[in-house]
């Protein structure tokens, strides 16, 4: 019974496709997030929502869009991939009730060709 | 916005030494730092938290210390094992912001 669950796992595409990756907590939080993880193993934050509402957008290219049909889902939709788009995404909820830590999903590997 | 350093970058210990990894945040009003653990392949994992009104937070083997003066955090982790070989991650938050990471340590411990 995962508490924030993310797919797929593994992703392989060739350039200029466009993909979706989906994510689902059934922790009641008000706030999820996505990171990018690097090759070097950097954890960067690209956006975040709370309660359907985008909050936080860094410097993302307009290619990544995010979207939250309702509090418990939060989806990544990536247009154009390009090499650089290679990471592992990960995506991570928080709420008031936990304290606000994080809790990440189980990441999705994104491999593009 | 917040920005996060963590040193060293890599760290190896003797299977019972003590291991120490720092950080420093440049906003001041951040006001929650925690730690993850990342082991191969997997998601990274809360293992020890501390909030601006605490100096000092201890669970068992590890513990984090926090001068907000200084802006320095650090954690401790004594008496380490192979299974403590992992990368960890500290970060800091402000209020309304998100978790902003340091770009991890990556610990081996040997036995």
């Amino acid at each position: 019974d995962t508490a924030v669950s993310q797919t797929p796992k593994y992703l392989v595409t060739q350039m200029g496709n466009d993909k979706s990756i989906k994510c689902e907590q059934n922790l009641g939080h008000d706030t999820m997030y996505w990171y990018k993880q690097d090759s070097k193993k950097f954890l960067k934050i690209m956006f975040s929502y709370n309660n359907k509402e985008l909050i936080i957008n860094e410097t993302v290219p307009n290619r990544f869009s995010p979207k939250s049909p309702d509090k418990a889902h939060l989806n990544l939709h990536i247009n154009s991939l390009e090499l650089g788009d290679s990471a592992v995404y990960f995506c991570a909820s928080s709420g008031r009730e936990f304290g606000e830590k994080l809790f990440f999903g189980s990441g999705t590997q994104l491999s593009v060709l | 916005g917040e920005n996060v350093e963590q040193h060293p970058s890599t760290l190896s210990v003797q299977e019972g030494d003590s291991a120490v990894i720092k950080c420093t945040y440049s906003d001041s009003a951040s006001n929650y730092f925690p730690w993850y653990k990342q082991e191969l392949g997997k998601r990274p994992q809360l293992i020890i938290d501390i909030r601006s009104n605490v100096g000092e937070k201890k669970d068992q083997r590890i513990a984090v210390t926090l001068n907000k003066t200084a802006k320095h955090f650090s954690l401790h982790i004594t008496e380490t094992q192979p299974e403590d070989s992992a990368v960890y991650f500290c970060a800091a938050r402000g209020p309304g912001t998100a978790l902003i990471f340091g770009k991890g340590t990556t610990l081996s411990v040997s036995s």
